[in-house]
């Protein structure tokens, strides 16, 4: 079973707004990712947090991992409409942090 | 650089049919594995390696074949094609180490087996 869940399974925003998304796993991990993937693209990387990291930031968005809770949230603040894509989490497991296990994605719709 | 090359984009197969998707990248990474993504399903991994001559199965190996002669190309088999393997196939690769590090994607291959 896969190791990641989203949550939501989509989100809908106004242009300006702030996105929240979350992201929960099964095992103990070596690292979580963030990945975005426009519609019929392959996923592109966009930050990396590691399991002795609480807090991460890169440009307008801001990742936080809670290892004892096993979830980590994304962030993407002031919103545009060229955000809208799917985003999905990534764990690298700690037994077997050369696998990269995702989740099943959040759908976020930016509206301008 | 050209990353992660995956061919081809598109591909329909009669169902039995046999077919090898390719996947190379050239940044010299240790790491590669590819993934099917379905609708509502996210990323499934298949098989992955993690350098030449080693690869080891995924969530979901049955129906395909992997090998990985050199560090570059490592093409997946589908070895009899069924309608349940109609999807989108994506080729990834990583470099080895023990902090972490972000995968690099290839475009996908849609396949649809009728």
């Amino acid at each position: 079973s896969q190791q990641g869940e989203e949550d939501p399974q989509a989100l809908s925003i106004q242009e300006g707004e702030n996105a929240t998304m979350n992201c929960s796993y099964k095992t103990s991990i070596n690292n979580l990712q963030w990945y975005r993937q426009n519609s019929g693209r392959g996923l592109v990387h966009l930050i990396l947090i590691r399991s002795n990291e609480r807090e991460k930031h890169s440009g307008r968005l801001r990742v936080t991992l809670d290892t004892s809770k096993k979830s980590s949230s994304l962030l993407i603040t002031a919103s545009r409409a060229a955000d809208t894509a799917s985003y999905f989490c990534a764990t690298a497991p700690e037994d077997s942090s050369y696998k990269l296990i995702f989740g099943s994605g959040t759908r976020l719709l930016v509206r301008p | 650089n050209a990353g992660v090359t995956q061919t081809p984009k598109f591909q329909v197969l009669k169902t039995g049919q046999s077919m090898t998707l390719q996947c190379a990248q050239d940044m010299n990474h240790e790491y590669m594995s590819w993934y099917r993504q379905d609708p509502g399903m996210g990323l499934r991994l298949i098989h992955y390696s993690v350098g030449a001559g080693i690869t080891d199965q995924g969530e979901v190996p049955n129906g395909y074949n992997v090998s990985r002669s050199t560090t570059e190309d490592f093409p997946l088999r589908l070895l009899s094609a069924a309608p349940s393997q109609t999807s989108v196939y994506f080729c990834a690769s990583r470099e080895q180490g023990s902090r972490g590090a972000e995968a690099f994607f290839g475009q996908g291959t849609r396949l649809t087996v009728v």
